[in-house]
């Protein structure tokens, strides 16, 4: 049982680059979320997810893209990289939201 | 939307010395509320949850947090610290109609000195 597995763990870019964010989890939960964490600010909810197919935007959506098409991976996409979106990346998922989330290990991003 | 408050950024303790993370809450619907633990470059673990019932919730590590509906607060306790819990924590507040919406404080950075 892995949980949650982000990959990768590190990434550079160069500002105007895409990437993809991966994530999966093998619990077979249906909630997954992406967050990214900058000193000070805490987690902030970019996109979620309640299911396959089923996504929507959180707290800082703009910039980044998202898709559900199976229940294990939840891919996170930077369309054109920005500074700004320097930042640690968490993935989570949970049965049901209200019994909490299982996060992964985070993607240290730098955009140069 | 709902938001949270962590009303210290640093809570510097002795070791066996008890000690107290504040957290409050604002919104206009019944929440859900959690305390999780950040160790350094892992991810997040949870540490307690309050969804309903009793407002005193026991957790991991031996962690304890009250749910004050009057005051809007989840303050998180512990009687005696350890080097060991040295981390950072995050008080979150869901709204029960929503979930995935879970909103978290700026963090409480516990440091432990021996």
């Amino acid at each position: 049982n892995a949980g949650v597995t982000q990959t990768p763990k590190f990434q550079v870019l160069k500002t105007g680059q895409s990437m993809t964010l991966q994530c999966a989890q093998d619990m077979n939960h249906e909630y997954m979320s992406w967050y990214r964490q900058d000193p000070g600010m805490g987690l902030r909810l970019i996109h979620y997810s309640v299911g396959a197919g089923i996504t929507d935007q959180g707290e800082v959506p703009n910039g980044y893209n998202v898709s559900r098409s199976t229940t294990e991976d939840f891919p996170l996409r930077l369309l054109s990289a920005a500074p700004s979106q320097t930042s640690v990346y968490f993935c989570a998922s949970s049965y049901t939201g209200r019994d909490g989330y299982t996060f992964g290990s985070g993607t240290r991003l730098t955009v140069v | 939307a709902q938001s949270v408050t962590q009303l210290d950024s640093q809570v510097p303790v002795f070791e066996e010395a008890p000690v107290e993370l504040r957290c409050n809450y604002s919104s206009s619907v019944s929440v859900y509320l959690f305390w999780y633990v950040q160790y350094p470059n892992q991810g997040l673990q949870l540490l307690l949850k309050y969804l309903s019932g009793s407002t005193l919730v026991k957790g991991i590590n031996g962690f304890e947090a009250e749910f004050n509906k009057s005051q809007t607060s989840f303050h998180l306790r512990k009687p005696s610290v350890h080097i060991s819990d040295t981390a950072e924590y995050f008080c979150a507040v869901s709204v029960s109609r929503n979930n995935n919406d879970m909103r978290f404080g700026a963090g409480t950075r516990l440091t432990v000195k021996p």
